[in-house]
């Protein structure tokens, strides 16, 4: 099957740096990506649809400013997390989509002290 | 707005039993799909089954089936001959046919009993 991979798999940061986070699909293109946030023992919260060559769509209440994403290429996707703080600790996952299924990458814990 | 609601936030089975994890779901589409997703410890979220809401016949993979009732929106997971490998979170999931987004039920975690 479809492989994504996510780099790093965790991230140890200060309070105020950004952090940018990367998602690969490893043997096919994918137009689309999504980036989630997971919190502890809760559900994937889909924070916004990332497309190839065009602006990323945020769901409600997702900051734009603060969570940038980058579709460069049809394997590379880039979380940013900007100016990051204590609260934006989560595991963060991204799922890459090929012919209407979405693959997920294995996931990335992010710490901020 | 399309809901997906697990109510059994955790359940436990002894090995080699049978258990079967609730969903419900609420929709106006008829055009649609449900997925029960796996996340072991690893938190690698793991495709478990698919269902095509325009198919009658509950799809089947290996020890795991589902019974899927349309007109009553529930979307259940059984899980035959459990294992020790099957412990893990799992989430029951729908996606509309002409959205590609994935709406995620809170999950059931489930333990096996050795």
């Amino acid at each position: 099957g479809a492989v994504v991979s996510q780099h790093p798999s965790r991230v140890i940061c200060k309070s105020g740096t950004s952090v940018k986070i990367e998602c690969r699909s490893l043997d096919f293109q994918a137009t689309t990506m999504f980036w989630y946030r997971q919190f502890p023992k809760q559900s994937l919260m889909l924070m916004a649809t990332s497309n190839e060559g065009s602006k990323a769509t945020y769901e409600q209440g997702v900051e734009k400013d603060k969570f940038l994403i980058n579709h460069a290429s049809l394997t590379l996707s880039t979380l940013t997390v900007t100016s990051a703080h204590p609260e934006d600790s989560s595991f963060y996952i991204c799922s890459a989509l090929e012919v209407h299924e979405q693959f997920f990458g294995p996931g990335t814990r992010l710490t901020v002290l | 707005a399309q809901t997906v609601t697990q109510s059994q936030p955790e359940m436990s089975v002894q090995e080699a039993e049978t258990v079967t994890l609730s969903c419900t779901y609420d929709t106006s589409e008829s055009d649609y799909y449900l997925f029960w997703y796996k996340q072991p410890p690893s938190r690698q979220m793991i495709l478990v089954i698919r269902q095509e809401a325009y198919k009658q016949q509950n799809a089947t993979e290996n020890r795991f089936s589902v019974n899927f009732q349309k007109a009553a929106k529930s979307f259940s997971l059984k899980i035959s001959d459990s294992q020790l490998g099957d412990a893990a979170m799992y989430f029951c999931a729908y996606r509309m046919n002409r959205d590609d987004k994935i709406i995620f039920g809170k999950g059931t975690r489930l333990h096996i009993l050795p």
